[in-house]
């Protein structure tokens, strides 16, 4: 079954502290991967897709396929960061996204 | 980026009236839009896919009597709550792909639809 599984409903961390949210992944083919992050009265927006690689506010994530996992990281919390994020999976020949249960993370200062 | 409205942007409504709300690309077409439902502080749950020109596909659960689609252009879909219910009380959004090389969906801003 086509699944995204993110086991943290909240999290939270001290501002400067390290995050990870966690993301696995069930899928029989080869998905495309996304974080998308909500922030407060903000619409839903996407945050990095694990095919680009890239780094965006300072958040990267790293798609592991033996571990179907795609964990989201930053070395040091922000503030800003606070909002709710949502692993996604958009399997291959469909637009239609699965989306994670979503992680709240609250940056305490 | 791409853009997508959504009309209106809170709805409060009585029992058993039916509500529409409007979902429009501004500056792309889109064949395919999406449409979620969001509970307070909870996850998307997607109801169904818009699909240009032909019948919505309504994902396990969701009443397609109750909740009616219709995309009858490349940049706008509409989504009909019929005979709405306190329990229709919630928040839905819409999505759609720009059909871009990585199939990034662009997001509304959601409606809050509050049914006395």
């Amino acid at each position: 079954a086509q699944r995204v599984t993110q086991p943290e409903k909240l999290l939270s961390v001290f501002k400067g502290a390290p995050v990870e949210l966690k993301c696995n992944y069930s899928y029989s083919g080869s998905p495309e991967l996304f974080w998308y992050v909500q922030y407060s009265r903000q619409r839903l927006q996407l945050l990095l897709r694990h095919i680009s690689r890239e780094s965006i506010k300072g958040f990267t994530a790293d798609l592991n396929k033996g571990e179907t996992s795609f964990h989201l990281k930053k070395p040091f919390a922000q503030e800003e960061d606070s909002a709710m994020y949502y692993c996604a999976l958009l399997g291959s020949g469909t637009y239609k996204y699965i989306f994670g249960t979503g992680t709240r993370l609250k940056v305490l200062a | 980026g791409a853009v997508v409205s959504q009309h209106p942007s809170r709805v409060i409504c009585k029992s058993g009236t039916s509500v529409k709300i409007e979902c429009r690309s501004l500056d792309f077409q889109a064949t395919t839009m999406f449409w979620y439902r969001q509970f307070p502080k909870q996850s998307l749950m997607l109801m169904a896919t818009s699909n240009e020109g032909s019948k919505a596909t309504y994902e396990q659960g969701v009443e397609k009597d109750k909740f009616l689609i219709n995309h009858a252009s490349l940049t706008l879909s509409t989504l009909t709550v019929t005979s709405a219910h306190p329990e229709d009380s919630s928040f839905y959004i819409c999505s759609a792909n720009s059909g871009g090389n990585y199939n990034e969906q662009f997001f509304g801003p959601g409606t809050r639809l509050t049914v006395l």
